[in-house]
């Protein structure tokens, strides 16, 4: 069963306007972990963002926040004021507690800014 | 930049031969984890050692195999490769055994002909 869904293959934003990445997860066990990674057309994966199961409040880091919607199983990132820098694969990805600390990741999702 | 080196870059090899890829964690991490980036599998993530030892095991092929050395490189070993095993494999560090935050290395290119 697919644990991690990003039913988003490609998004298209306006510089400066915000963007909604989704991702919906699938899982039994109460403590997990979310992720958000970039991933530019240079190949590296970069840490964005992350949020806990029990955390309260959604997590923010800069310009980028996760939208937490646990009773739907969601994870939304939400990226304000969009750069052109900001053009580049998104994965989510989750961590489920117990043997391990493996990710799960999504298909992605790709972001491209226009000017 | 991460603080992950992984060695080679890039490399081309012939179906049914073997490779060695390369890993040195950031300073102070302790775990080292292995994924699979290919076009019809996606991120994978393949294992993970912790300080030496095996702690979680994916979908690792029984082909691939993978140590963490006392000095805490790591190396993933790809034997009898097929054309299917072209792929970009990350390594990634944490400082934990379950540290949320892992950081990932810029990957090697694996090109099967």
């Amino acid at each position: 069963a697919q644990k991690i869904t990003q039913t988003q293959p490609g998004m298209f934003v306006q510089e400066k306007e915000a963007v909604t990445l989704d991702c919906t997860y699938d899982t039994s066990d109460p403590s997990y972990g979310l992720f958000w990674y970039k991933q530019p057309s240079s190949g590296e994966m970069i840490f964005l963002i992350y949020q806990g199961s029990y955390d309260q409040q959604n997590a923010t880091e800069g310009r980028y926040s996760l939208n937490f919607q646990k009773a739907r199983k969601s994870a939304n990132l939400v990226i304000s004021a969009s750069q052109l820098g900001d053009s580049a694969m998104y994965f989510c990805a989750m961590r489920e507690a117990g043997y391990g600390n493996k990710l799960v990741f999504g298909a992605g999702t790709i972001l491209r800014v226009k000017s | 930049d991460s603080g992950v080196t992984q060695t080679p870059k890039h490399l081309i090899t012939a179906t049914g031969q073997r490779v060695t890829l390369r890993c040195s964690p950031r300073s102070g991490d302790l775990s080292v984890y292995w994924y699979q980036q290919s076009l019809d599998q996606g991120l994978q993530f393949l294992i993970q050692y912790y300080n030496g030892e095996e702690r979680a095991k994916g979908n690792i092929l029984e082909r691939f195999s993978a140590q963490q050395f006392p000095d805490l490189h790591s190396e993933l070993n790809l034997s009898s490769l097929e054309l299917g095993d072209s792929a970009l494999y990350f390594c990634a560090s944490s400082v934990g055994e379950s540290s949320y935050e892992q950081y990932f290395g810029p990957g090697t290119r694996l090109t099967v002909t």
